[in-house]
């Protein structure tokens, strides 16, 4: 299937902890992004990456460090993690910059 | 003021009836414009995007865009029980490639 792809779905850890998520994406984009959504379900832009070259860094904690292997790859570690880190987690694509964005199923992460 | 803004739901409409979802946004120079559809649970799936001054329809959605207004809606016609979500808006910024998105519209379809 071509998608993108995201692990683990679900995520509980304790505060203080450092946890990655891994994404994915077989469609052949150039860009990819990752999104937060809070318990109000807002969306919003957290990070951007165009052939690995990160473009949008929205004022998130430095806590939150994303890395891009290769176009297809894009993970994103969490430090330190807080009570206040718990949400959903989206990683979205898009073929170029400007294009529709397709995304992910989501990673729900819990902070105890 | 917030970047895009959406009809306060939750928008409860009887099977078979037309629902309208309405956003506004800021950035005068926006070219690019989205609606995206969330099930309870589930990741924002894209079902319209409309670039150009006017009407787009896709089956039984017609997205609609007035750039002079800043205003963008999307009609959905014989609305059916699985077209119950939330429904939001997203603009593309016109500087930063940035995606806003608006608070969504909660939408209920009544059988």
């Amino acid at each position: 299937d071509t998608a993108v792809s995201q692990t683990p779905k679900y995520l509980v850890t304790q505060m203080g902890n450092d946890k990655s998520i891994k994404c994915e994406q077989n469609l052949g984009h150039d860009t990819m992004y990752w999104y937060k959504q809070d318990s109000k379900k807002f969306l919003k832009i957290m990070f951007s990456y165009n052939n690995k070259e990160l473009i949008i860094n929205e004022t998130v904690p430095n806590r939150f460090s994303p890395k891009s292997p290769d176009k297809a790859h894009l993970n994103l570690h969490i430090n330190s993690l807080e009570l206040g880190d718990s949400a959903v987690y989206f990683c979205a694509s898009s073929k170029r910059l400007a294009n529709e964005q397709f995304f992910g199923p989501g990673t729900r992460l819990t902070v105890l | 003021q917030k970047e895009v803004e959406q009809n306060s739901g939750p928008l409860s409409v009887p099977e078979g009836a037309i629902a309208s979802l309405n956003c506004t946004y800021s950035d005068r120079g926006s070219q690019s414009f989205f609606w995206y559809r969330q099930y309870s649970g589930k990741s924002p799936e894209l079902i319209m995007f409309i670039y150009s001054n006017g009407d787009k329809e896709d089956g039984r959605f017609t997205a609609q865009l007035n750039k002079a207004s800043q205003y963008v809606s999307l009609l959905i016609r014989d609305s059916q029980p699985s077209d119950s979500a939330t429904y939001l808006c997203a603009v593309l910024g016109s500087n930063d490639y940035k995606l806003s998105f608006g608070a969504g519209t909660t939408v209920t379809v009544r059988a």
